[in-house]
């Protein structure tokens, strides 16, 4: 069972650049999210899709565009990287609100 | 502003005593409140879910508690292991939201 599958899982950028972080689920999620995670700061909310065809804003979505492809796939696209979105990007999803959430092995991504 | 808070020191106990662990949150109503255990270089992993209207759950040796009223969750792990060293995230829902604390990380020698 893949479960949630998040492309790449290290990718270095240089400071303007854009690029497009994949995320895959295989268990019929209704819900997907996207957070990153950096140092004592836990999991902060960019984005979230309730629902195929929906996307809503999260704690951070500045700088961040999200993309709802169809129930299996949401992305997390970066139009002007920045150091300050050096991160470890989390992709999850889940049934429903009332259940747990699944995550995604991570991205690590460095802005230089 | 809505603030999620867990302890922020990391909790350093021995094997077999209990750890706690605090989640408190302010100006947030939510309907359930849950728990994930996330190993370093690891996605957090799901443990517990409590609603609203339960005042503990059990599994195994996790206990959670969720008292609205006080805004705050108590997460206890009893007879602990080496194992069960790792960061603990607690998690709200609002709306099609999950939002999460910063996490406390708990070490447990031996």
């Amino acid at each position: 069972n893949a479960g949630v599958t998040q492309t790449p899982k290290f990718q270095v950028l240089k400071t303007g650049q854009s690029m497009t972080l994949q995320c895959a689920q295989d268990m019929n999620h209704n819900s997907m999210y996207w957070y990153r995670q950096d140092p004592g700061m836990g999991l902060r909310l960019i984005y979230y899709s309730a629902s195929e065809g929906t996307t809503d804003k999260g704690e951070v979505p500045n700088g961040y565009n999200v993309s709802r492809l169809n129930k299996r796939e949401f992305s997390l696209r970066l139009e002007s990287a920045a150091p300050s979105q050096t991160s470890v990007y989390f992709c999850a999803s889940r049934q429903d609100p009332l259940k747990e959430a699944f995550f995604g092995q991570g991205t690590r991504l460095t802005v230089v | 502003s809505q603030k999620i808070e867990q302890n922020s020191e990391a909790l350093n106990i021995q094997e077999g005593k209990t750890a706690t662990l605090t989640c408190n949150y302010t100006n947030y109503s939510p309907a359930y409140l849950q728990w994930y255990r996330q190993d370093p270089g690891r996605g957090p992993v799901f443990l517990l879910l409590i609603r609203e209207n339960e005042k503990e759950k059990r599994k195994e040796r996790l206990k959670v508690t969720f008292d609205t009223t006080l805004k705050q969750s108590l997460f206890h792990i009893t007879a602990s292991q080496p194992a069960d060293s790792a960061t603990y995230l607690c998690a709200l829902g609002q709306g099609g939201k999950l939002i999460f604390g910063q996490g406390t990380e708990l070490s447990v020698k031996p």
